[in-house]
């Protein structure tokens, strides 16, 4: 199985400024997911990231405002624009799912002041 | 993707067997269940995943029954360590996952 990674592990940041996370897996997956963990809540799927096309977002989540590159089979990103203190949450990369194992990274905790 | 039901908390004292149970009453022909294992400031892990009957490993046993309406986590023996938010997850292969609130063990010493 792949490792996967992402970075930073945490920030603290501005409102109105934006931060980019990023995630490396050590081997290439056809699709990468990226989800948000408010404090003390579950999951939620932010979008779906396949190389070569457009991301697809689940309800309540625009392009605007969560932009996500993938560039390649190893990597994509995921960036929190124009934030405010509601964006302050842990946001999560992964991988696999479904009838296969899914691989987590650690998350990016973020704090908007 | 079918929906999940499972405790919102549970309790248990070092050293019992905890079983969570899962309902998926709307679980589709193709879909695996899948649990997960969440620590804080940590990303979910892989526990174990079944497609019927019992699956064990090294570190839990998964039972379902022939109509597969639900699911059944057991931990044998759990100890402080195994504190931590336990989820269900039912899906088919290259479906994303849909996370449900999930069941927080609290093991007491």
């Amino acid at each position: 199985s792949a490792v996967i990674s992402q970075k930073p592990s945490r920030d603290i940041c501005q409102r109105g400024t934006s931060l980019t996370i990023q995630c490396q897996v050590d081997s290439q997956v056809t699709m990468m997911f990226w989800y948000r963990q408010q404090p003390g809540q579950s999951l939620t799927l932010i979008a779906t990231a396949n190389q070569g096309s457009e991301a697809t977002y689940e309800s309540g989540f625009v392009i605007d405002k969560f932009p996500i590159s993938r560039p390649n089979l190893t990597f994509s990103t995921l960036t929190v624009s124009n934030m405010s203190p509601e964006d302050s949450s842990i946001y999560l990369c992964s991988y696999g799912g479904g009838g296969t194992e899914a691989f987590f990274g650690q998350g990016t905790r973020l704090t908007v002041v | 993707l079918a929906k999940t039901t499972q405790p919102i908390s549970m309790d248990s004292y070092e050293g019992q067997e905890v079983n969570i149970t899962c309902s998926h009453n709307n679980i589709a022909t193709n879909d695996y269940i899948t649990w997960y294992q969440q620590f804080p400031s940590q990303g979910p892990r892989f526990i174990i995943q079944g497609y019927k009957t019992k699956v064990t490993n090294e570190v839990a046993s998964l039972f379902i029954p022939a109509d597969r309406k639900s699911s059944t986590l057991s931990l044998p023996r759990v100890s402080l360590s195994d504190t931590a938010v336990y989820y269900c997850l039912v899906g088919d292969y290259g479906q994303n996952f849909v996370f449900g609130p999930g069941t927080r063990l609290s093991v007491l010493p």
